[in-house]
């Protein structure tokens, strides 16, 4: 069993088009997470919704919006794609912070 | 705000040798640290953790130990194997911030 699960795995659309990518946990985790992760490897935070409420919202244009139907899911949207949305993204969850958090496998997107 | 340093890479090493990966970090209060592993291809695993001063995380051969006194959570492995080659990133979760913010990562690649 996936814990927490990202679809698809690989994505690949022209510039401007409307995509989205999907994320679930069965973990039971109250809160939910997307990272994304550019060509150097480095990692930041995008968006934290807890337990379908947004609580973290980082600096990333309006283009992105995630939605949460439930604590289990964790969508996120991305409108009018650009070539810099080029990276992997992550999903992720956590029962306490503090004990770390759950990745799923990512999704790499390559805008062309 | 938090913010966690650590090394550059990449870290050449042949099979059998010691690893050591730095890592130290900025937070106010008692933040919990991680190292995660990013493997070829693959989503982020945790690898171990500390959840306050003086514990040692350990996992897989691999040590890590929190110093409060320091601000460190260096990562050892008495003996690496080719299989270890990887991106490890080194993570804080709280003080300031309730958010799992990583460092930049290290790549590590084990010759035979």
């Amino acid at each position: 069993d996936t814990a927490v699960s990202q679809t698809p795995k690989y994505l690949v659309t022209q510039m401007g088009n409307d995509k989205s990518i999907k994320c679930e946990q069965n973990l039971g985790h109250d809160t939910m997470y997307w990272y994304k992760q550019d060509s150097k490897k480095f990692l930041k935070i995008m968006f934290s919704y807890n337990n379908k409420e947004l609580i973290i919202n980082e600096t990333v244009p309006n283009r992105f919006s995630p939605k949460s139907p439930d604590k289990a899911h964790l969508n996120l949207h991305i409108n009018s794609l650009e070539l810099g949305d080029s990276a992997v993204y992550f999903c992720a969850s956590s029962g306490a912070g503090i004990y770390g958090y759950t990745f799923g496998s990512g999704t790499r997107l390559t805008v062309v | 705000g938090n913010s966690v340093t650590q090394m550059e890479g990449p870290v050449t090493l042949s099979e059998e040798a010691f690893l050591t990966i730095n890592c130290t970090y900025t937070a106010t209060g008692y933040p919990s640290l991680f190292w995660y592993v990013q493997y070829p291809g693959e989503g982020l695993q945790l690898l171990l953790k500390a959840t306050k001063a003086d514990d040692k995380g350990s996992n897989k051969g691999f040590e890590a130990t929190y110093r409060k006194e320091t601000t460190s959570f260096h990562l050892e492995k008495g003996s690496v194997q080719v299989s270890d080659s990887a991106v490890y990133f080194c993570a804080l979760y709280g003080g300031a911030t309730n958010k799992l913010i990583f460092g930049t990562g290290t790549l590590l690649a084990v010759q035979p």
